[in-house]
């Protein structure tokens, strides 16, 4: 049971570059969430989906974009990186509704901009 | 702006020793969530509670929902331990979707 799954897990780009991070889960999850961490911050939230084909933005959207195509991947797109998206990135999904919100995470992509 | 605060931000402990790391939170949450986030960066659901207490093996994480301030013990401490401890809260507003506001976390490093 993979769970889920990030890729890449480690990736240096160049400045005004462009990427995807792939996020992908086999739970059948409903919810998904992209995240970033920073030293001394707490995970903040950059976009999230609520299903398949929905996406919204979280408290620091801006130099991203995302897409749900399919309801067990979750897209993450830098079209023209910053330093300041250098950063490890975490990918998390969960079941709607009620008691069954704990959010399970992928490994990390950590990402550095030059 | 809703906050999460952690307390203390670093703590060093000799294995055996009784640890405890506070949460503490502005308005009224629906849950709170304590995580851990292993040395090599994956990050795992501990609790999930809503009132009460819950254990589980040596951690046992209690919350008081009046003065909106939860704790995380770990009884007999161990080396492998180690580890951050995050605290996560759902707040219970409308439009919040459910998502969760995270604290900075508490960096634990048991020595044996």
């Amino acid at each position: 049971n993979a769970g889920v799954t990030q890729t890449p897990k480690f990736r240096v780009l160049k400045t005004g570059q462009s990427m995807t991070l792939l996020c992908a889960q086999d739970m059948n999850h409903e919810y998904m969430y992209w995240y970033r961490q920073d030293p001394g911050m707490g995970l903040r939230l950059i976009h999230y989906s609520v299903g398949e084909g929905t996406t919204a933005k979280g408290e620091v959207p801006d130099g991203y974009n995302v897409s749900r195509l399919k309801k067990q991947n979750f897209l993450l797109g830098l079209e023209s990186a910053a330093p300041s998206q250098t950063s490890v990135y975490f990918c998390a999904s969960r079941l709607a509704g009620g008691d069954k919100n704990i959010q399970y995470f992928g490994a990390g992509t950590r990402l550095s901009v030059l | 702006k809703n906050e999460v605060e952690q307390s203390p931000q670093n703590l060093t402990a000799q294995e055996g020793e009784f640890i405890t790391i506070n949460c503490s939170y502005s308005v009224g949450i629906s849950a709170l969530h304590w995580l851990q986030q292993h040395p090599g960066g994956g990050i795992v659901s501990l609790f999930m509670l809503s009132s009460g207490k819950k254990k589980h093996g040596r951690l046992i994480a209690t919350i008081n929902i009046q003065e909106k301030h939860s704790s995380l013990h770990i009884t007999a401490s161990h080396p492998r331990d180690s580890a951050v401890y995050i605290c996560a809260v759902k707040y219970d507003y409308g439009g919040s979707q459910g998502n969760l506001i995270f604290g900075k976390g508490t960096k634990l490093s048991v020595k044996p």
